[in-house]
């Protein structure tokens, strides 16, 4: 597997502009997740889904953030308009729940993708 | 929700020293803590992590401890070698969840 795979990997924008991004995760996993990281605040979740659906979104800043991922191979995170302190580092991560088929799902391990990183003018 | 301190932020340390790094979690339901290692410009890539029904875990140079009662695991990492030099995350799931919530980073340094 070519593991998680994120797009583009650099986008220069100005302010006000709409901004997306891309994702599609290891082919079998069941949880994707979007985080950002910057250098003040860390990685920070900002949502994420189960099996397409998505379960937490209270990370995502402001309405100006939305996520979705209409089938289980791809996602879009999009800003909408962008503003320059959403200029960071965009990560895209995909898991399988541990222990593969128990009813209670537990955590798996992260695979990230190799970012997007989002400069916003 | 959980939150997970980590310390130190920044570490150097001598080529062959051992390196530790701590982490506190607050939420009591955690049962999964990994470790994640992030060279320059690179994806964080998970290194070792471990379950709460365990109290230490090995890898080769890395090891892992968890004390549930105090909520608290480390990370230690001997014979370090300029390769090791990265910034570390600590994580902690909520609850039984698979939401990870990552500790600030610690930046090694091994010098030669």
């Amino acid at each position: 597997d070519a593991g998680v795979i994120q797009s583009p990997r650099h986008e220069v924008t100005e302010m006000g502009q709409e901004v997306t991004l891309r994702c599609k995760p290891i082919s079998g996993h069941d949880y994707l997740f979007w985080y950002r990281q910057t250098m003040m605040r860390g990685l920070e979740l900002l949502i994420y889904f189960n099996n397409n659906v998505p379960i937490d979104d209270s990370g995502m800043p402001e309405d100006r953030f939305s996520a979705k991922m209409p089938n289980a191979s791809f996602s879009t995170l999009k800003i909408q308009p962008s503003e320059p302190r959403d200029s960071a580092v965009y990560f895209c991560a995909s898991s399988l729940a541990y222990p593969k088929g128990r009813l209670a799902a537990n955590t798996g391990e992260l695979f990230f993708g190799e970012g997007s990183r989002l400069t916003v003018l | 929700g959980e939150n997970v301190e980590q310390h130190p932020s920044t570490l150097s340390v001598q080529e062959g020293d051992s390196a530790v790094i701590k982490c506190t979690y607050s939420d009591s339901a955690s049962n999964y803590f990994p470790w994640y290692k992030q060279e320059l410009g690179k994806r964080p890539q998970l290194i070792i992590d471990i379950r709460s029904n365990v109290g230490e875990k090995k890898d080769q140079r890395i090891a892992v401890t968890l004390n549930k009662t105090a909520k608290h695991f480390s990370l230690h990492i001997t014979e370090t070698q300029p390769e090791d030099s990265a910034v570390y995350f600590c994580a902690a799931n909520t609850g039984t969840a698979s939401k990870l919530t990552f500790g600030t980073g610690t930046r090694l340094q091994v010098t030669l």
